[in-house]
């Protein structure tokens, strides 16, 4: 069965920086796009970034763009989200997210449990 | 600030049909782009509910329903359960932002 697993979240002062990571199971990891997505606490959701199959294609929300940078290793079946220059406003759940392909109109078919960040001094 | 927008809140009594809204523009459902549909229980990740405006995928009741018209799209619960209440989240493509797949603003539905 699909599994996405996050770590390497935690406390982090402002300015900072982490690295989270996603393993996946399950799944042939190197034919679907994969994203990151997070929630603030009480907050609804935003999405970060996300990448292409082959890590080709890239998008970042302005919110994070020129601070975060996903990629990929298709042959450790992971993906990766290396946080810098962190802000109190980054404090979220963050999700690792498969998209699903042509058969589910390319939505979030799978989600990791999430793991936190939380950004403060 | 997301360009999809949802109210809220709705609530309902066990039994009744309840209905969420996700209002966009011409620059993403309006342009025809795929509205998805996410459930989030309380404490936990998001579910997909609905794909592709309409579809539900495998172990989702068809008590659940999503349809599209114009620049709008919308969620039906019908016979809503105590299990339904939940945040609902829409989601689409909207070609005028950088990083392009948004999500709406998240209605919690409460059965009353």
């Amino acid at each position: 069965q699909v599994q996405l697993v996050e770590s390497g979240g935690g406390l982090v002062k402002p300015g900072g920086s982490l690295r989270l990571s996603c393993a996946a199971s399950g799944f042939t990891f190197s034919d679907y796009y994969m994203s990151w997505i997070r929630q603030a606490p009480g907050k609804g959701l935003e999405w970060v970034s996300y990448i292409s199959s082959s890590g080709s294609t890239i998008y970042y929300a302005d919110s994070v763009k020129g601070r975060f940078t996903i990629s990929r290793d298709n042959a450790k079946n992971s993906l990766y989200l290396q946080m810098n220059s962190l802000r109190a406003e980054d404090t979220a759940v963050y999700y690792c997210a498969r998209t699903g392909g042509s058969g589910y109109s390319y939505a979030v078919d799978y989600w990791g449990q999430g793991t936190l960040v939380t950004v403060s001094s | 600030q997301s360009v999809l927008t949802q109210p809220p809140s709705v609530s309902g009594a066990p039994g009744q049909r309840v209905t969420i809204s996700c209002t966009g523009s011409s620059s993403n459902i309006g342009a025809g782009y795929d509205v998805h549909w996410y459930q989030q229980l309380p404490g936990t990740a998001p579910k997909l509910l609905i794909y592709g405006n309409s579809n539900r995928p495998s172990g989702v009741p068809d008590r659940f329903s999503g349809s599209k018209s114009g620049t709008s799209a919308s969620l039906a619960i019908t016979g809503l359960q105590a299990e339904d209440e939940a945040d609902y989240y829409c989601q689409s493509y909207d070609s005028s932002l950088s990083g392009p797949r948004v999500f709406g603003t998240g209605t919690k539905v409460t059965v009353l």
